[in-house]
């Protein structure tokens, strides 16, 4: 089953405009980390969270874990094209006896100059 | 210092058909990571190394993927034989080590399978 939801599925959007995407879940992590995916290649790390209500910046990436811990939210100011790619949420979940990372379905970013 | 090195990038088989895929992680990274991830979803994990040792084989499809890491470094990744539904792209990951908080972890760019 689908441990984590990410919303939107995909976002249009122009240049220069604010981003919002969001990450939840039924359970709760202890840490939340958000990776970017550009074609062709594979998920990069953009930011790792550990607390509850920690907020961190990454250049214009705002990402914070929620105080319930079944949360995360990343968002993106004045959006340029390379911003372009898909945005997964991720963090370690205990599935079928082992500790693994898994990942959401992905927020699929487009820009349009 | 050279990244995760995937290949191939592309693969084009015939269903029934056996394939390899193949990883040669960051040096010195002693956990390595095989990841599928099909269109329009996140990846997921298929099979997780401690050095030479597979740790976490519990979402491999062991009736048709095998996957081995010899001597601790490199490793392949096959299908056989291969069914449609295996068409996605197989990631190799590689961390210094697995402790419970994944850090550190370096994907490769993948190879993006089609089975026809």
């Amino acid at each position: 089953g689908q441990q984590l939801n990410q919303s939107p599925q995909s976002m249009f959007i122009q240049e220069g405009e604010d981003v919002s995407m969001n990450c939840t879940s039924s359970s709760i992590f202890n840490t939340w980390l958000w990776y970017k995916q550009e074609p062709g290649e594979g998920p990069v790390l953009l930011i790792a969270l550990y607390k509850a209500g920690e907020l961190t910046s990454n250049g214009r990436l705002t990402a914070q874990f929620g105080i319930t811990r079944k949360d995360s939210f990343l968002n993106i100011s004045a959006s340029i094209p390379s911003d372009v790619g898909i945005y997964f949420c991720a963090g370690p979940f205990h599935l079928q006896g082992a500790q693994k990372l898994v990942f959401g379905q992905g927020t699929r970013l487009t820009i349009n100059p | 210092e050279a990244g995760v090195v995937q290949s191939p990038r592309y693969k084009i088989i015939e269903k029934k058909q056996p394939v390899a895929f193949w990883c040669n992680p960051i040096s010195g990274h002693n956990t390595l990571y095989w990841y599928r991830q099909n269109l329009g979803q996140g990846p997921e994990l298929l099979i997780r190394y401690e050095n030479e040792e597979a740790v976490d084989d519990s979402q491999l499809p062991k009736d048709r993927f095998s996957a081995e890491r010899l001597k601790g470094v490199d490793s392949t990744l096959k299908i056989q034989p291969a069914e449609l539904g295996d068409s996605a792209v197989y990631l190799c990951a590689s961390s210094l080590e697995w402790t419970g908080t994944p850090y550190g972890y370096t994907f490769g760019s993948g190879t993006r399978l089609t089975v026809v």
